[in-house]
């Protein structure tokens, strides 16, 4: 079974507009970390948010917000007011902490393509 | 600032060539991690180390070798390339998140698109 699923392959967006772009992980380690990537058709992996397993909160960073649902177990992430330089691939991926060996890989999922219209 | 350096960015091989990445990151991370993206395929990790010295196979570590000699310096080699090699391949470093700081991310290298005819 995948462990990171993102279900939209692509998905448009108007300028100005919030929207969400789907993950949804499985894992039996009670302790994870949860992250979302932007690559740009450049090709570099840009970080942009981080959620733990044991955070309380919604982890937020400027536009992005996590819409964490622990017990679904979603990280769906909210781009609000989208901008034109929002256009991008976006991958969730996920750190499993209690694997044996402290590796600390991430497994990532095959990504959501974003394009913003003007 | 540099963060994570890989060479080459581009590189043509023939099928049965050789050739090595490099990896070199300048933030005194512990961690190293070879990728590769294919499309549709996401990020799969190749090979990773733990510490200088040490290497350990990832998901799809076969016709790949790594070393880890020094700390800032991460290889990944191809002995015998075959098409089925052609990809983008990132390096990435992290912290130890145990070290108080479990939010640190991988930080990514720029990739090297590698092709094999």
């Amino acid at each position: 079974a995948q462990k990171i699923t993102q279900t939209q392959p692509g998905m448009f967006v108007q300028e100005k507009e919030a929207v969400t772009l789907d993950c949804t992980y499985d894992t039996s380690d009670p302790s994870y970390g949860l992250f979302w990537y932007k690559q740009p058709s450049s090709g570099e992996m840009i970080f942009l948010i981080y959620q733990g397993s044991y955070d309380q909160q919604n982890a937020t960073e400027g536009r992005y917000s996590l819409n964490f649902q622990k017990a679904r177990k979603s990280a769906n992430l909210v781009i609000s007011a989208s901008q034109l330089g929002d256009s991008a691939m976006y991958f969730c991926a996920m750190r499993e902490e209690n694997s044996g060996g402290s590796n600390y890989k991430l497994t990532f999922g095959k990504g959501t393509l974003l394009t913003v219209n003007p | 600032n540099a963060g994570v350096t890989q060479t080459p960015k581009f590189r043509v091989l023939k099928t049965g060539q050789s050739m090595t990445l490099l990896c070199a990151q300048d933030m005194n991370h512990e961690y190293m991690y070879w990728y590769r993206q294919d499309p549709g395929m996401g990020l799969r990790l190749i090979h990773y180390s733990v510490g200088e010295g040490t290497t350990a196979k990832g998901e799809v570590p076969d016709g790949y070798n790594v070393s880890r000699l020094k700390k800032q310096n991460f290889l990944l080699g191809l002995e015998s390339a075959a098409p089925s090699q052609t990809s983008v391949y990132f390096c990435a470093s992290s912290q130890v998140p145990g070290q108080g700081a479990r939010n640190q991310p991988q930080h990514f290298g720029d990739g090297t698109r590698l092709s094999i005819l």
